[in-house]
């Protein structure tokens, strides 16, 4: 079993929507927690970082973290055309030295115009 | 000005054969990174290095290594290829500071197809 899950979709709604994009953990270590998003054949790039639980907003982006269920959501409001990408999770314990992201399989969403 | 460059964008290789994977950044970065990317399985840390001079092996580093002569490059060599190394892989670097989150950089990846 890998030390993330993430559902891999592919995930398709209309414009306009909430798309709520969810992954699952199982080591208790990670204190950061990352969303990346990766247009087609580009490298990730970062949207948002999360350091222990919490939520935290950025525009129509907010990123939530419950370390007691060991779960991390990213909530989109708003969606436009624009959005449609692979989103990936990614996550790290505390950090000594270099930092070696965990990440979860992605998710492709698309949004409908 | 560019961030991180990789070289090549793309390549077919025979199995059995040499190939490196350049990568250079102009961040000043102490920190660099190889992962792949596969389907279904996201991306995997390779091998990684703190700073020039060394380097450590992360989740999936077996038939590769890595060298750091200096801050700015970090090639990934496969010694003898083999079909199950094809996959997308990507570059990335990072401003080490302490225990403190630094973001992460990622190339824009090299396709290698391993026949």
């Amino acid at each position: 079993q890998k030390e993330v899950e993430q559902d891999p979709g592919p995930l398709s709604v209309p414009e306009g929507a909430i798309v709520s994009l969810n992954c699952t953990y199982s080591n208790s270590a990670f204190q950061y927690f990352m969303w990346y998003r990766q247009y087609s054949r580009k490298g990730p790039e970062l949207l948002m970082y999360t350091y222990s639980s919490g939520n935290k907003e950025d525009g129509r982006f907010t990123a939530q973290v419950d370390k007691s269920s060991k779960y991390i959501s990213l909530f989109i409001r708003d969606s436009q055309p624009s959005d449609s990408a692979t989103y990936l999770c990614a996550m790290s314990p505390f950090i000594q030295g270099a930092q070696k992201l965990v990440f979860g399989q992605g998710t492709r969403l698309t949004i409908n115009p | 000005i560019a961030g991180i460059t990789q070289a090549p964008t793309s390549q077919i290789l025979a199995a059995g054969r040499r190939m490196t994977l350049r990568c250079t950044q102009d961040m000043r970065h102490n920190a660099m990174y190889w992962y792949r990317q596969d389907l279904g399985l996201g991306l995997r840390l390779i091998h990684y290095s703190n700073t020039a001079g060394t380097t450590g092996k992360g989740e999936v580093p077996d038939g590769y290594s890595v060298s750091r002569a200096n801050t700015d490059d970090f090639p990934l060599t496969l010694a003898s290829a083999v079909p199950s190394q094809t996959s997308v892989y990507f570059c990335a670097s990072s401003r080490q500071s302490g225990g403190t989150y630094n973001e992460q950089f990622f190339g824009p990846g090299t396709r290698l197809t391993v026949l």
